[in-house]
């Protein structure tokens, strides 16, 4: 079956240290998400795809970057990680095209910054 | 005005119970409506999508009033399963395939 899976599952860094989260979808999709999910706060944009070579910032993607060689992955990288970017990181994907925007979503990273 | 609005909750109902959630959006170009339910600790998953003026699926039926900006979620004979957040999406305008997340409602259903 087609999926979108997140690895790590759990990581714990240290402040200061470049971290990748890997996101890969089997759906052949053109768009991808990042978000970050912390309490007091619904789900929040931090940089998005919509095919291959494009990448877009959302709303709070300061200290992180992404690239988009192929369709199915969408790595996530922390530059230089933060205590403030201790957060749950949940990776999705939709269609694309006229009118599909439902987003299915990976399982998350939970990521401490220490 | 936040772009989405959802009471918080939490409702806590009866087994068999009749629960309806209510959402108000601010941007007048979204196109297209969504709920997602999410479980404490894992990912979002879709439970409806709502393109027109409502949708119905099982037990579930979903209602969008544009003029008003308003969207509902009516869960019948509710059971201990449906305890979730409940969030209220919709995307972030016309042509576009970002999507603007309530931060949810939370149900708790009661034996």
């Amino acid at each position: 079956d087609a999926e979108i899976t997140q690895s790590p599952r759990h990581k714990i860094t240290e402040t200061g240290r470049q971290v990748t989260l890997a996101c890969h979808q089997t759906w052949n999709h053109n768009n991808m998400f990042w978000y970050r999910q912390d309490l007091g706060h619904g789900l929040r944009l931090i940089h998005y795809s919509y095919g291959v070579q494009d990448t877009n910032k959302g709303e709070v993607s300061d200290g992180y970057s992404v690239s988009r060689s192929n369709t199915e992955d969408l790595p996530l990288t922390l530059e230089s990680a933060a205590s403030s970017q201790t957060s749950v990181y949940f990776c999705a994907s939709s269609k694309g095209g006229s009118s599909y925007n439902e987003q299915f979503f990976g399982p998350g990273t939970r990521l401490t910054v220490l | 005005r936040k772009e989405v609005e959802q009471d918080p909750g939490p409702f806590n109902v009866p087994e068999g119970a009749t629960v309806a959630f209510n959402c108000t959006y601010s941007n007048s170009a979204s196109q297209s409506f969504f709920w997602y339910r999410q479980d404490c600790r894992k990912e979002p998953k879709l439970l409806m999508s709502v393109y027109s003026s409502g949708n119905e699926d099982g037990r579930f039926t979903a209602q969008l009033n544009r003029a008003s900006q308003y969207i509902s979620l009516l869960i019948r004979d509710s059971k201990l399963s449906d305890s979730a957040t409940y969030l209220c999406v919709p995307d972030s305008g016309a042509g576009s395939y970002q999507l603007t997340f309530g931060k949810g409602t939370k149900l708790s259903v009661i034996p």
